[in-house]
Protein backbone atom coordinates (compact mmCIF):
# COMPACT_ATOMS: atom_id res chain seq x y z
CA UNK A 1 0.00 0.00 0.00
CA UNK A 2 1.23 3.21 -0.71
CA UNK A 3 2.00 5.46 2.16
CA UNK A 4 -0.75 7.92 2.52
CA UNK A 5 -1.67 8.75 6.03
CA UNK A 6 -4.64 11.27 6.70
CA UNK A 7 -5.38 12.90 9.78
CA UNK A 8 -8.07 12.96 11.56
CA UNK A 9 -9.79 10.66 10.56
CA UNK A 10 -13.20 11.29 12.06
CA UNK A 11 -13.91 14.70 13.27
CA UNK A 12 -17.33 16.37 14.09
CA UNK A 13 -17.30 19.99 14.19
CA UNK A 14 -19.83 23.18 14.32
CA UNK A 15 -20.54 25.38 11.55
CA UNK A 16 -18.38 28.24 11.58
CA UNK A 17 -15.49 26.87 12.83
CA UNK A 18 -12.29 26.43 11.25
CA UNK A 19 -11.18 22.62 10.40
CA UNK A 20 -7.85 21.65 8.61
CA UNK A 21 -7.00 18.16 7.09
CA UNK A 22 -3.60 16.41 6.69
CA UNK A 23 -2.34 14.54 4.24
CA UNK A 24 0.88 13.39 4.51
CA UNK A 25 2.63 10.62 2.26
CA UNK A 26 5.97 8.85 2.12
CA UNK A 27 6.45 8.20 -1.70
CA UNK A 28 8.16 11.49 -2.33
CA UNK A 29 5.03 11.82 -5.60
CA UNK A 30 5.05 15.33 -6.69
CA UNK A 31 0.91 15.29 -6.85
CA UNK A 32 -1.14 15.69 -4.57
CA UNK A 33 -4.99 15.89 -4.27
CA UNK A 34 -7.88 16.86 -2.24
CA UNK A 35 -11.01 15.02 -3.28
CA UNK A 36 -14.76 14.88 -1.46
CA UNK A 37 -17.06 12.03 -1.58
CA UNK A 38 -20.63 12.61 -1.62
CA UNK A 39 -23.49 9.83 -2.16
CA UNK A 40 -25.11 10.71 -5.84
CA UNK A 41 -21.94 12.97 -6.79
CA UNK A 42 -18.97 10.37 -6.44
CA UNK A 43 -15.44 12.17 -6.23
CA UNK A 44 -14.87 15.43 -6.86
CA UNK A 45 -11.76 17.27 -6.94
CA UNK A 46 -11.24 20.36 -4.11
CA UNK A 47 -7.60 21.16 -4.91
CA UNK A 48 -4.41 19.61 -5.87
CA UNK A 49 -1.18 20.83 -5.94
CA UNK A 50 1.87 19.67 -8.62
CA UNK A 51 4.85 20.69 -6.38
CA UNK A 52 5.99 22.73 -3.27
CA UNK A 53 4.07 25.84 -3.05
CA UNK A 54 2.16 24.97 -6.35
CA UNK A 55 -1.93 24.61 -6.03
CA UNK A 56 -4.72 24.49 -8.33
CA UNK A 57 -8.59 24.77 -7.87
CA UNK A 58 -10.44 21.53 -8.78
CA UNK A 59 -14.24 21.38 -9.36
CA UNK A 60 -15.22 22.33 -6.11
CA UNK A 61 -13.12 24.63 -4.43
CA UNK A 62 -15.43 27.34 -2.78
CA UNK A 63 -14.62 27.37 0.75
CA UNK A 64 -11.32 25.54 0.98
CA UNK A 65 -7.75 26.47 0.68
CA UNK A 66 -4.64 24.13 0.98
CA UNK A 67 -1.04 24.65 1.39
CA UNK A 68 2.31 22.57 0.53
CA UNK A 69 5.43 23.69 2.16
CA UNK A 70 7.05 20.13 1.84
CA UNK A 71 6.35 17.28 -0.80
CA UNK A 72 5.07 15.29 2.09
CA UNK A 73 2.20 17.08 3.50
CA UNK A 74 -0.66 18.79 1.86
CA UNK A 75 -3.30 20.76 4.29
CA UNK A 76 -6.37 21.09 3.55
CA UNK A 77 -8.30 24.05 5.53
CA UNK A 78 -12.18 24.62 5.75
CA UNK A 79 -11.98 28.36 7.20
CA UNK A 80 -15.18 28.52 8.77
CA UNK A 81 -16.75 25.31 8.18
CA UNK A 82 -20.72 24.59 6.79
CA UNK A 83 -23.04 22.18 7.29
CA UNK A 84 -22.59 21.08 2.86
CA UNK A 85 -19.33 20.66 3.96
CA UNK A 86 -19.75 17.51 5.77
CA UNK A 87 -18.62 14.75 3.62
CA UNK A 88 -15.70 11.78 3.30
CA UNK A 89 -12.36 14.06 2.33
CA UNK A 90 -10.54 11.93 0.38
CA UNK A 91 -6.39 12.95 -0.27
CA UNK A 92 -4.73 10.92 -3.36
CA UNK A 93 -1.30 11.18 -4.59
CA UNK A 94 0.67 10.51 -8.25
CA UNK A 95 3.48 10.44 -10.48
CA UNK A 96 3.55 12.49 -13.77
CA UNK A 97 4.17 9.47 -15.76
CA UNK A 98 1.28 7.75 -14.73
CA UNK A 99 -0.93 10.75 -13.32
CA UNK A 100 -4.47 8.51 -13.81
CA UNK A 101 -3.35 5.92 -11.38
CA UNK A 102 -4.12 7.78 -8.25
CA UNK A 103 -3.41 5.97 -4.86
CA UNK A 104 -5.54 7.48 -2.03
CA UNK A 105 -5.50 7.72 1.42
CA UNK A 106 -8.24 5.87 3.77
CA UNK A 107 -10.87 9.29 4.04
CA UNK A 108 -11.43 11.55 6.82
CA UNK A 109 -15.24 11.58 7.60
CA UNK A 110 -16.10 15.62 8.91
CA UNK A 111 -19.34 16.11 9.89
CA UNK A 112 -20.37 19.80 10.57
CA UNK A 113 -23.35 20.13 12.89
CA UNK B 1 -17.95 1.99 6.38
CA UNK B 2 -18.80 5.24 4.26
CA UNK B 3 -22.35 5.44 2.96
CA UNK B 4 -21.00 5.77 -0.79
CA UNK B 5 -23.30 3.20 -1.92
CA UNK B 6 -26.17 5.24 -1.62
CA UNK B 7 -28.44 6.03 -4.54
CA UNK B 8 -25.95 3.68 -6.88
CA UNK B 9 -27.08 1.40 -9.42
CA UNK B 10 -26.36 -1.79 -8.04
CA UNK B 11 -25.21 -5.50 -10.08
CA UNK B 12 -25.66 -8.77 -8.46
CA UNK B 13 -23.66 -11.68 -9.33
CA UNK B 14 -23.20 -15.12 -8.78
CA UNK B 15 -19.87 -16.07 -7.19
CA UNK B 16 -18.20 -17.58 -10.37
CA UNK B 17 -19.80 -15.57 -12.93
CA UNK B 18 -18.53 -13.24 -15.43
CA UNK B 19 -19.27 -9.50 -14.27
CA UNK B 20 -19.70 -6.19 -16.69
CA UNK B 21 -19.83 -2.97 -15.25
CA UNK B 22 -20.70 -0.16 -17.45
CA UNK B 23 -19.60 3.53 -17.79
CA UNK B 24 -20.54 6.27 -20.01
CA UNK B 25 -17.98 9.16 -20.36
CA UNK B 26 -18.77 12.35 -20.81
CA UNK B 27 -16.14 14.42 -22.79
CA UNK B 28 -15.74 12.91 -26.46
CA UNK B 29 -12.42 14.57 -26.30
CA UNK B 30 -11.00 12.13 -23.38
CA UNK B 31 -7.90 10.37 -24.07
CA UNK B 32 -7.55 8.49 -20.98
CA UNK B 33 -9.54 6.19 -18.59
CA UNK B 34 -9.76 4.38 -15.51
CA UNK B 35 -11.45 2.15 -13.51
CA UNK B 36 -11.45 2.64 -9.37
CA UNK B 37 -12.50 0.27 -6.86
CA UNK B 38 -13.47 1.20 -3.40
CA UNK B 39 -14.45 -1.46 -0.66
CA UNK B 40 -16.31 -0.19 2.30
CA UNK B 41 -14.55 2.24 4.32
CA UNK B 42 -11.52 2.61 2.02
CA UNK B 43 -10.05 5.09 -0.40
CA UNK B 44 -10.62 3.75 -3.95
CA UNK B 45 -7.70 1.36 -5.72
CA UNK B 46 -6.52 1.80 -9.37
CA UNK B 47 -7.80 -1.34 -11.34
CA UNK B 48 -6.66 -0.91 -14.99
CA UNK B 49 -6.35 2.02 -17.87
CA UNK B 50 -6.88 2.48 -20.83
CA UNK B 51 -5.69 5.27 -23.76
CA UNK B 52 -8.02 6.70 -26.15
CA UNK B 53 -6.01 4.84 -28.70
CA UNK B 54 -6.74 1.42 -27.90
CA UNK B 55 -10.11 -0.09 -27.76
CA UNK B 56 -9.41 -3.05 -25.27
CA UNK B 57 -6.60 -3.58 -22.39
CA UNK B 58 -6.55 -7.08 -20.21
CA UNK B 59 -5.20 -6.97 -16.62
CA UNK B 60 -5.39 -10.11 -14.19
CA UNK B 61 -9.02 -11.50 -14.21
CA UNK B 62 -10.09 -7.49 -15.51
CA UNK B 63 -10.28 -6.54 -19.16
CA UNK B 64 -11.26 -3.08 -20.21
CA UNK B 65 -13.07 -1.78 -23.18
CA UNK B 66 -13.41 1.37 -25.11
CA UNK B 67 -15.81 2.37 -27.47
CA UNK B 68 -15.16 6.28 -28.57
CA UNK B 69 -17.76 6.08 -30.96
CA UNK B 70 -20.80 6.02 -28.21
CA UNK B 71 -18.46 7.18 -25.75
CA UNK B 72 -18.87 4.00 -23.42
CA UNK B 73 -16.46 2.13 -21.08
CA UNK B 74 -16.80 -1.42 -19.96
CA UNK B 75 -14.95 -3.59 -17.11
CA UNK B 76 -15.36 -6.79 -17.30
CA UNK B 77 -14.43 -9.07 -14.24
CA UNK B 78 -13.82 -12.93 -15.05
CA UNK B 79 -14.59 -15.78 -12.55
CA UNK B 80 -16.05 -13.18 -9.97
CA UNK B 81 -15.38 -13.69 -6.74
CA UNK B 82 -16.60 -12.25 -2.99
CA UNK B 83 -13.59 -9.96 -2.55
CA UNK B 84 -15.03 -8.17 -5.77
CA UNK B 85 -17.81 -6.54 -4.32
CA UNK B 86 -17.03 -3.16 -4.20
CA UNK B 87 -18.21 -0.02 -5.56
CA UNK B 88 -16.40 0.33 -8.59
CA UNK B 89 -16.00 4.09 -10.35
CA UNK B 90 -14.82 4.95 -13.98
CA UNK B 91 -12.94 8.04 -14.21
CA UNK B 92 -11.83 9.53 -17.64
CA UNK B 93 -9.37 12.69 -18.28
CA UNK B 94 -10.91 15.36 -20.60
CA UNK B 95 -8.61 18.23 -22.17
CA UNK B 96 -7.46 21.08 -20.00
CA UNK B 97 -5.57 24.07 -20.01
CA UNK B 98 -2.81 25.70 -18.03
CA UNK B 99 -0.31 24.56 -15.67
CA UNK B 100 -1.37 21.19 -13.02
CA UNK B 101 -1.76 17.30 -13.60
CA UNK B 102 -4.14 15.45 -14.74
CA UNK B 103 -7.04 16.04 -13.69
CA UNK B 104 -9.58 13.09 -13.31
CA UNK B 105 -13.09 13.26 -13.57
CA UNK B 106 -15.09 10.57 -11.95
CA UNK B 107 -18.59 8.33 -12.84
CA UNK B 108 -21.05 7.94 -9.80
CA UNK B 109 -19.98 4.59 -9.90
CA UNK B 110 -21.81 0.85 -9.59
CA UNK B 111 -21.86 -0.93 -6.91
CA UNK B 112 -21.19 -4.81 -7.31
CA UNK B 113 -22.44 -7.38 -5.02
CA UNK B 114 -21.42 -10.97 -5.39
CA UNK B 115 -23.79 -13.67 -4.18
CA UNK B 116 -22.06 -16.66 -2.76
Amino acid sequence: DAGITQSPRHKVTETGTPVTLRCHQTENHRYMYWYRQDPGHGLRLIHYSYGVKDTDKGEVSDGYSVSRSKTEDFLLTLESATSSQTSVYFCAISEREKAGELFFGEGSRLTVL
Amino acid sequence: GESVGLHLPTLSVQEGDNSIINCAYSNSASDYFIWYKQESGKGPQFIIDIRSNMDKRQGQRVTVLLNKTVKHLSLQIAATQPGDSAVYFCAENPPKSGAGSYQLTFGKGTKLSVIP
